[in-house]
């Protein structure tokens, strides 16, 4: 069960859009459509930004948005703004019917 | 509204045992998957374990396998999980997190406050 491997940082400006990636392999990005995305704010409970690789749960800004390609998904951030910063994980299930986070990127908006 | 409120944390000696609670309100309580994620001090999620809806399917993260039970009461809408043989590296907030779905999905949309367990002599 190795953790799933994200950037340890991004950042980007106000009004620009930066990606993350969360690269994992067959056996769980790769291998189900049961990626989601979480954002974390310091000293806070994370919150579900996009379930299903590309899905958005109600109430999630469409400024939001994934996608995956083989082994690898994304989470792509536009129109960036101050408030998005923070740090963001990645999750898989995985062949074993257990979960998998990523190790979480610190975003910092400029 | 959808709450989720842990308890029973707090400081334990390793080797000693914790029996965490959640207990859950706003919805459907036995319709949905739980989880369980922890949290060490400044590092990131670690998945711990997940109980089906019904309570019949059970799976655990290698770390804490042969460990940690984790079991549910539908009739109290309160998810559990018990802490045995507790390590050092087990210190981290526990959070019990409800599954969009019945079944472990990955997709947890709505999470507790989290529960601080310390492990220490």
């Amino acid at each position: 069960q190795s953790a799933l491997t994200q950037p340890a940082s991004v950042s980007g400006s106000p009004g620009q859009s930066i990606t993350i990636s969360c690269t994992g392999t067959s056996s769980d990005v790769g291998g189900y459509n049961y990626v989601s995305w979480y954002q974390q704010h310091p000293g806070k409970a994370p919150k579900l930004i996009i379930y299903d690789v590309d899905n958005r749960p109600s109430g999630v800004s469409n400024r939001f948005s994934g996608s995956k390609s083989g082994n690898t998904a994304s989470l792509t951030i536009s129109g960036l703004q101050a408030e998005d910063e923070s740090d963001y994980y990645c999750s898989s299930y995985t062949s074993s019917t257990t979960l998998v986070f990523g190790g979480g990127t610190k975003l910092t908006v400029l | 509204e959808v709450q989720l409120l842990e308890s029973g944390g707090g400081l334990v000696q390793p080797g000693g045992s914790l029996r965490l609670s959640c207990a859950a309100s706003g919805f459907t309580f036995r319709n949905y998957a739980m989880s369980w994620v922890r949290q060490a001090p400044g590092k990131g999620l670690e998945w711990v374990s997940v109980v089906s809806a019904s309570g019949d399917s059970t799976y655990y993260a290698d770390s804490v396998k042969g460990r940690f039970t984790i079991y549910r009461d539908n009739s109290k809408n309160t998810l559990y999980l018990q802490m045995n043989s507790l390590r050092d590296e087990d210190t981290a907030v526990y959070y019990c997190a409800k599954d969009r779905g019945s079944r472990l999905s990955g997709a947890s949309d709505y999470w507790g406050q989290g529960t601080l367990v310390t492990v220490s002599s």
